[in-house]
């Protein structure tokens, strides 16, 4: 059965450092990658998708990045953390097929102080 | 501009009710809708997908209705149990790698 693994659970960093968030998903093959962020009262808000390895749309001009390194590895980055950053971020996959299921991983809660 | 929205934000409950949580979207070309239950501090879980061309889903106690000519969707939830508090999403499947939100229902149930 495919799983999906978020990590770190919980983050707390301050004003101008960096980030990196991991995802990586288990028993499945050429899976489409999501980021997603849940701000309070603002709801789901999707940052990136990747189709395959190297291949990343952004969503929402920001300080963040994404990156595919490998199939079913996805990570988002930040050079520099904005107080605004802070937010509960969301891994989730779904098959490559544009009528699949969508599956999310348990969320990474990020505090920019 | 797909707008996906979620009413009541909020329903309490006594225990062994049946419920009905109402999602309602303003453009009818969709792909699939998504129910999805989020814990307080957890991530999303699915719970029933519904195809563009089925009009319902059934898991265990749970029944997703679509009604796409409408733009509206219904999540009932049959003899409601504690455990079924939590906040209730839908999302529809617009574009090819696009979900669209609703803001949530938090449901509470009260034994």
């Amino acid at each position: 059965s495919q799983t999906i693994h978020q990590w770190p659970a919980t983050l707390v960093q301050p004003v101008g450092s960096p980030l990196s968030l991991e995802c990586t998903v288990e028993g499945t093959s050429n899976p489409n990658l999501y980021w997603y962020r849940q701000a309070a009262g603002r709801g789901l808000q999707l940052l990136f998708y990747s189709v395959g390895i190297g291949q990343i749309s952004s969503e929402v001009p920001q300080n963040l990045s994404a990156s595919r390194p490998q199939d079913r590895q996805f990570i988002l980055s930040s050079k520099k953390l904005l107080l605004s950053d802070s937010g509960f971020y969301l891994c989730a996959w779904s098959g490559a097929l544009s009528t699949g299921e969508l599956f999310f991983g348990e969320g990474s809660r990020l505090t920019v102080l | 501009k797909q707008e996906v929205t979620q009413i009541p934000a909020a329903l309490s409950v006594p225990e062994g009710e049946n419920l009905v949580l109402n999602c309602s979207f303003t453009d009818s070309a969709i792909y699939n809708l998504q129910w999805f239950r989020q814990d307080p501090g957890k991530g999303l879980t699915s719970l029933l997908l519904i195809q563009s061309s089925q009009r319902e889903q059934t898991s265990g106690r749970l029944n997703a209705s679509l009604d796409k000519s409408s733009g509206r969707s219904t999540l009932y939830i049959a003899a409601s149990q504690p455990g079924d508090s939590a906040t209730y999403l839908c999302a529809v499947r617009q574009g090819a790698q696009k979900l669209v939100f609703g803001q949530g229902t938090r449901l509470t149930i009260n034994p």
